[in-house]
This record gives structure tokens, sequence and C-alpha cells, in this order.
């Protein structure tokens, strides 16, 4: 069975500043897939960016970039340039390939501060 | 921006009553999901369709909860009779197709149940 390891509970960043989200995982697969998700205070929870196992250049969308160490099984989440917005709850998932049943980490709650 | 609707919004209900959490995926979304998130945990999966099917229910305790998608397009979630460790928000989530790495999950607000 796969398992989705975010070791911060909660993390704060002053505005403007940069701040790396944890996330390991456990797996036997080879192809797999990985996302982190972000739910803000009583809204809905959307896709802040996504990886491919077999693509070994880290993604990256505007200020979201992730740390994809696939032999260590770690896929970091780095947040520059912070803004208030980004306040919210950040879940780390995981896909195996062709198969929909995503597992996810027990999240991390970002507090940006002004 | 094409939404995931659910409702109600919020439901707050005795132990042993009967519940439903209802689901209108995206326009279109063939796979649809139930995914409940206990305070402080993130998502887990308790029912997936494709279409009007039921592709994976293992994780949905049968003796109290069920779930359909008769026409294959909105969902209803039930359970009966509620316990108190229901107590949770319940996501609904939409996909365009089964693989979903294109075509990402797009999740609904959810319906935060509490049980008394």
């Amino acid at each position: 069975a796969q398992t989705v390891t975010q070791s911060q509970p909660e993390m704060s960043v002053q505005e403007a500043e940069t701040v790396t989200l944890s996330c390991t995982y456990d797996t036997s697969e080879n192809n797999y897939y990985l996302f982190w998700y972000k739910q803000p205070p009583s809204r809905q929870m959307i896709l802040v960016i996504r990886q491919e196992a077999y693509k070994q250049q880290n993604a990256t969308e505007n200020r979201f970039s992730v740390n994809f160490q696939k032999a260590a099984k770690s896929f970091s989440l780095k947040i520059s340039d912070s803004q208030l917005g980004d306040t919210a709850m950040y879940f780390c998932a995981f896909m195996k390939y062709n198969n929909n049943d995503m597992r996810f980490g027990a999240g991390t709650r970002l507090t940006v501060k002004p | 921006e094409a939404e995931v609707a659910q409702s109600p919004r919020y439901k707050i209900t005795e132990k042993s009553q009967a519940v439903a959490f209802w689901c209108d995926p995206i326009s279109g979304h063939a796979t649809l999901y139930w995914y409940r998130q206990i305070l402080g945990q993130g998502p887990e999966l308790l029912v997936q369709f494709q279409d009007e099917s039921v592709v994976d229910d293992s994780q949905l305790p049968k003796d109290r909860f069920s779930a359909e998608r008769l026409k294959g397009v909105d969902s209803t979630l039930k359970i009966q009779p509620a316990e108190l460790g229901d107590s949770a928000m319940y996501l609904c989530a939409s996909s365009a197709r089964i693989s979903s790495y294109n075509s990402p999950l797009h999740f609904g607000n959810g319906t935060r149940l509490t049980v008394t």
C-alpha cells in the first residue's frame, strides 16, 4: 500500500519570503504521479502542481515549484514570494500510474504573515 | 469556470438518523469520487464511479453507507444510521476520465457533517 507522509503539521512564513513544505511517500511502483493540492479556509481544494515520476525535471507553476527526489521518495513544494492568499492547508498526494486511487497526506497548515 | 456542486454545505444530525449528501460534477466528467476528510487528516476515498458504475468502493462502510449515480451524472451518498464517528467533511470530486493526471480532480466545497 502507498502511504504519504507530511511531517510538518503547521508552518508559517512572512509575506514575500520563501517556504518549503515536505512530503515523503512509500511505494514499490516505478511509474506514478505526485500532486500538491491547496485547500484555503472554507474553500474548495484546488490543484497546485503535479509531477510525473518518470520525468526528472522538476515541475514549476509560477511561484510554485517542486523538488522531486525519486530515489529518496521525496516531493517537497517550494513557494516563492509568499502571498497572503497562499494561507491554506496543503496536501501532498500520490497516485499509481493508470489507477485513480489518490492517496493524500495529512496536510500542512501554512500561514502567511503580513 | 465550471465547478462541482455539493449540498448541503453543513448538516447536523443526531446519531442513528439517516443523512444524505448530493453532488453534481462538472458537466461531461465521467468519473466521480466521494472522499471523507476527518478534521486534521487528508481526504480518504470512499467510492469512485465511472459513469453510473462503481469502480472502487473498497473503503466504503457498506453496512451503513451507500452511494449511487443512477444516470451517470449527479450522485447521492447516504449514511444510515449515522454514528458519532461519521462527523467529517464529505468531499465530492470529478475528473474527465479515469486517468486523472491529465484530467485532474476538481473538488466541490464539501458537506460538513456533525453527528450529535
